[in-house]
């Protein structure tokens, strides 16, 4: 199984701050990694595929970069509904794996 | 938009089989791969497995040999069973859809996957 890593596990923002959310593969997964945003009792929704494709409906404040093993979630600005846990995922092989999570709190 | 919604016993006994049906708004069942993902009380999330519109199914294989998902088309909706339930089985089990997306590329179109649309998802405790 593919092993993916997130860094960090938790991370304090305020409105407004750029973030990066950092995302490592065990193996090299090309561009098949996906991002997803969780708020608590919810469903997670996707935010970006192919590493860097942002899905429809999704604020443009998001963005993904990354090939290979290492890969990048940034908000340029942090609104108050971006507080949430980020997962990464990736869609190269099965059984797809996820990460552990990054959990953005306000600070 | 396409919705999905997960049904099912909220509370199964050790030993016995978790069964959840995930029923798709529309006809779009005949046309993706459909997955079950689980995620445990305070934990990350686990994909259990898919299937594909023709059936053909892949499992993750820490759970492979209690797993089995299953399509019904004629339904619009798709089924997991998950027997020799365990407190470790214990979780929120959310249906998704799990869309293949193409971008065309100069010479060649490349193709990925995401899990593009989820139901709400449902809590299953396993206690006697």
């Amino acid at each position: 199984d593919i092993q993916m890593t997130q860094s960090p596990s938790s991370l304090s923002a305020s409105v407004g701050d750029r973030v990066t959310l950092t995302c490592r593969a065990s193996q090299s997964i090309g561009s098949n990694l996906n991002w997803y945003q969780q708020k608590p009792g919810k469903a997670p929704t996707l935010l970006i595929y192919s590493a860097s494709s942002l899905q429809s409906g999704v604020p443009p404040r998001f963005s993904g970069s990354g090939v290979g093993t290492d890969f990048t979630l940034t908000i340029s600005s942090l609104q108050p509904g971006d507080f949430a846990t980020y997962y990464c995922q990736q869609s190269y092989s099965t059984p797809r794996t996820f990460g552990q999570g990054t959990k953005l709190e306000i600070k | 938009q396409v919705q999905l919604q997960e049904s099912g016993p909220g509370l199964v006994k050790p030993s016995e089989t978790l069964s959840l049906t995930c029923t798709v708004s529309d006809d779009s069942i005949s046309t993706y791969y459909w997955s079950w993902i689980r995620q445990p009380p305070g934990k990350s999330l686990e994909w259990i497995g898919h299937i594909s519109s023709s059936g053909s199914t892949n499992y993750n294989p820490s759970l492979k040999s209690r797993v089995t998902i299953s399509l019904d088309t004629s339904r619009n909706r798709f089924s997991l069973k998950l027997s020799s339930a365990t407190a470790a089985d214990t979780a929120v089990y959310y249906c998704a859809r799990d869309t293949k997306i193409t971008i065309f590329g100069v010479v060649t179109p490349y193709y990925y996957y995401a899990l593009d649309v989820w139901g709400q998802g449902t809590t299953v405790t396993v206690s006697s």
